[in-house]
């Protein structure tokens, strides 16, 4: 099974940028990724997707500000975050999308990104 | 204001049941047969335990059953152990935008 490792979580300053990457072991051809975040004590939630093709999604309230790509190698997966708002506070898990029946799996570790000045 | 709504907090005792509820729409849950749960201890990344419904991936126990019934999923577990103490997260594909929608989680305490 594949195993995903995020990294590049940090303290930034609101108005700031930051990229995270997700590393995989062993990507397939069909892979589609995702990354899901999770405010602290709070609920999960839907933030980019990328599929194999290069089509990329992304909810409202990131849209514009963050970026989402893979490399060549199609081994790692990144997440550009800009304009940096305190609400975008949150646990980032990367995870493989399974579009057969949307669901998501395996998950990364996650790596928490913290807005504050 | 998650899309899905699910009870904060559910307990049971050791051997005991409980059943997760997840109310959704007929945007979501009602029209589409993907709903998916997942189990989330603290500090740890969530791990799929249900898919398509009612479906369990390879090595989730079946003390974990899932079902639905027009617009709201619900996640039963029997014979409740301490290590099912987590918090449980229900998930639909929503058609269109936003694609996919989340409850906003549920703590499972066991007694």
């Amino acid at each position: 099974e594949v195993q995903l490792v995020e990294s590049g979580g940090g303290l930034i300053q609101p108005g700031g940028s930051q990229r995270l990457s997700c590393a995989a072991s062993d990507f397939t051809s069909s892979d589609y990724i995702s990354w899901v975040r999770q405010p602290p004590g709070k609920g999960l939630e839907w933030v980019s997707v990328i599929y194999f093709g290069g089509s990329t999604y992304y909810a409202d309230s990131v849209k514009g500000r963050f970026s989402i790509s893979r490399d060549t190698s199609k081994t790692t997966v990144y997440l550009q975050m800009n304009s940096l708002r305190a609400e975008d506070t949150a646990v980032y898990y990367c995870a493989v999308f399974d579009a057969r029946g949307y669901w998501f799996d395996p998950w990364g570790q996650g790596t928490l990104v913290t807005v504050s000045s | 204001q998650s899309a899905l709504t699910q009870p904060r907090s559910v307990s049971g005792s050791l051997g005991q049941s409980v059943t997760i509820s997840c109310s959704g729409t007929s945007s979501n849950v009602g029209d589409y047969n993907y709903v998916s749960w997942y189990q989330q201890h603290p500090g740890k990344a969530p791990k799929l335990i249900i898919y398509d419904v009612s479906k369990r991936p390879s090595g989730v126990p079946d003390r974990f059953s899932a079902s639905k019934s027009g617009n709201t999923a619900s996640l039963t577990i029997s014979g409740l152990q301490a290590e099912d103490e987590a918090d449980y997260h229900c998930c639909s594909y929503a058609g269109t935008y936003p694609y996919v929608v989340f409850g906003g989680g549920t703590k499972l305490t066991v007694l």
